[in-house]
């Protein structure tokens, strides 16, 4: 079972900033299947990177996802209010697929 | 639109059953790999099974011979039998469309999730 390893934990940032949240795998993630939700409590998750780098239908330019092997980063250029929410990796493509336990982005 | 509605949440003593429904719209789901996800309050999510377009499923360990996972083509519908529920099944079940897992010539897989339903709660307790 890979798994995976979000940081940091909490991420306190103000809005307009950039944000750069780490996903490390314990084994290389295959074909770089590696994907990022973000969840705003109380809802569903929401796609919004698949294949390590591949933004989602209708996810802004502001959100772009980048690594290879068993580094990946999620970066978001300027935060929006709408953004500040809990950020999941999961890699696919072999089993069983495994979520890393998530960062918060919080409003500084 | 394409949309995931999930309904048969509540409260059920350990050692109980459940059965969780979402109805899909807007897609197939015959022709769709389909999976439920789990979080339990506060913490993170976890994969708990899959149904693949064939109709072949897998589970995760942690549910494994205690869950099963069905779907009707006729209701669009997928399900999730949950039985001999324990206190740490309490979680927001979602299902979600996978689009991008795939079945090679002697395995399937699970991929990623590009529609959720809103989740429906199952607390186990007594």
């Amino acid at each position: 079972e890979i798994v995976l390893t979000q940081s940091p934990g909490t991420l306190s940032l103000s809005p307009g900033e950039r944000a750069t949240l780490s996903c490390r795998a314990s084994q290389s993630v295959t074909n770089n299947f590696l994907a990022w939700y973000a969840q705003i409590p109380g809802q569903a998750p929401r796609l919004l990177i698949y294949a390590a780098s591949i933004r989602a239908t209708g996810i802004p330019d502001r959100f772009s996802g980048s690594g290879s092997g068993t580094a990946f980063t999620l970066t978001i250029g300027r935060l929006e209010p709408e953004d500040f929410a809990v950020y999941y990796c999961q890699h696919y493509g072999t089993s069983p697929i495994t979520f890393g336990q998530g960062t918060r982005l919080e409003i500084k | 639109e394409v949309r995931l509605v999930e309904s048969g949440g509540g409260l059920v003593h350990p050692g109980g059953s459940l059965r969780l429904s979402c109805a899909a719209s807007g897609f197939t789901v015959s022709t769709s790999y389909l999976s439920w996800v789990r979080q339990a309050p506060g913490k993170g999510l976890e994969w708990v099974s899959v149904i693949y377009r064939g109709g072949n499923t897998n589970y995760a360990d942690s549910v494994k011979g205690r869950f099963t996972v069905s779907r009707d083509n006729s209701k669009n519908t997928l399900y999730l039998q949950m039985t001999s529920l324990r206190a740490e099944d309490t979680a927001v079940y979602y299902c979600a469309r996978d689009f991008a897992g795939y079945c090679g010539p002697s395995n399937c897989y699970v991929g990623a999730f590009d529609i959720w339903g809103q989740g429906t709660l199952v607390s186990v307790s007594s």
